[in-house]
């Protein structure tokens, strides 16, 4: 069983502050996603990675940014918190087979985050 | 500019009837669908896929529909019971090399009524 953990179910911040959210899964899996949520907007992908050290930019990369140094742990930063990134954030992983990503996406359970 | 399209933000279905909630997407080069299913305050769940090469995808209670030159799919839930109360997410993704991304709807709000 996929299990895929994120480091705050709530978070709290400031607007201008420095902000770290973590994810860990323990699949082994290559490809790592960041999303945030809103509604009427579905799911928008911010940030991915498929291997350690390498990462792209998804649809709404700005005000983003992101590191992979260990294949179970994809890290979410916001250099300086605004109000408009008041969301929830969602990880999630695919797996590779053969070098082929799957579609299948495993989510983490979401970090509610609030920038004042 | 939405490539997959919910436009029913909201479903309400009594019990033991059936549940259809439906997408539409506009980028023919997507060959692989798939519902997740949400809970308050939880991450979505995989739900049920289909690839392009199919029109039909059925496990259990859940059935997804595509009909390509649509370009719509539909999931169908019978019977409908309340622990099927959940936000619904369709998303896409286009086959290729490389990590595989998804792009999702908005969502649908389904709730089941005793």
């Amino acid at each position: 069983d996929v299990k895929v953990t994120q480091s705050s179910r709530y978070l709290v911040k400031r607007t201008g502050e420095k902000v770290f959210l973590e994810c860990v899964q323990d699949m082994d899996h290559e490809n790592m996603f960041w999303y945030r949520q809103d509604p009427g907007l579905g799911l928008r992908l911010i940030y991915f990675s498929y291997d350690v050290k390498m990462k792209e930019k998804g649809d709404i990369p700005e005000g983003y940014s992101v590191s992979r140094e260990k294949k179970e742990r994809f890290s979410l930063i916001l250099e300086s918190a605004s109000t408009n990134q008041t969301s929830m954030y969602l990880c999630a992983t695919s797996v590779q087979r053969g070098g082929v990503s799957t579609d299948t996406q495993y989510f983490g359970p979401g970090t509610r985050l609030t920038v004042l | 500019d939405q490539q997959v399209k919910q436009n029913s933000p909201s479903l309400s279905v009594q019990e033991g009837r059936i549940s259809i909630l439906n997408c539409d997407y506009t980028n023919s080069m997507f060959d692989y669908f798939l519902w997740y299913k949400k809970y308050p305050a939880e991450g979505p769940t995989f739900l049920i896929s289909i690839s392009s090469i199919k029109d039909k995808n059925e496990d259990g209670r859940f059935t997804v529909f595509l009909n390509k030159s649509a370009k719509h799919l539909s999931l169908h839930i019978v019977p409908s019971q309340p622990g099927d109360s959940a936000v619904y997410f369709c998303a896409a993704s286009i086959g290729g090399g490389g990590a595989q991304k998804l792009v999702f709807g908005q969502g649908t709000r389904l709730t089941i009524n005793p």
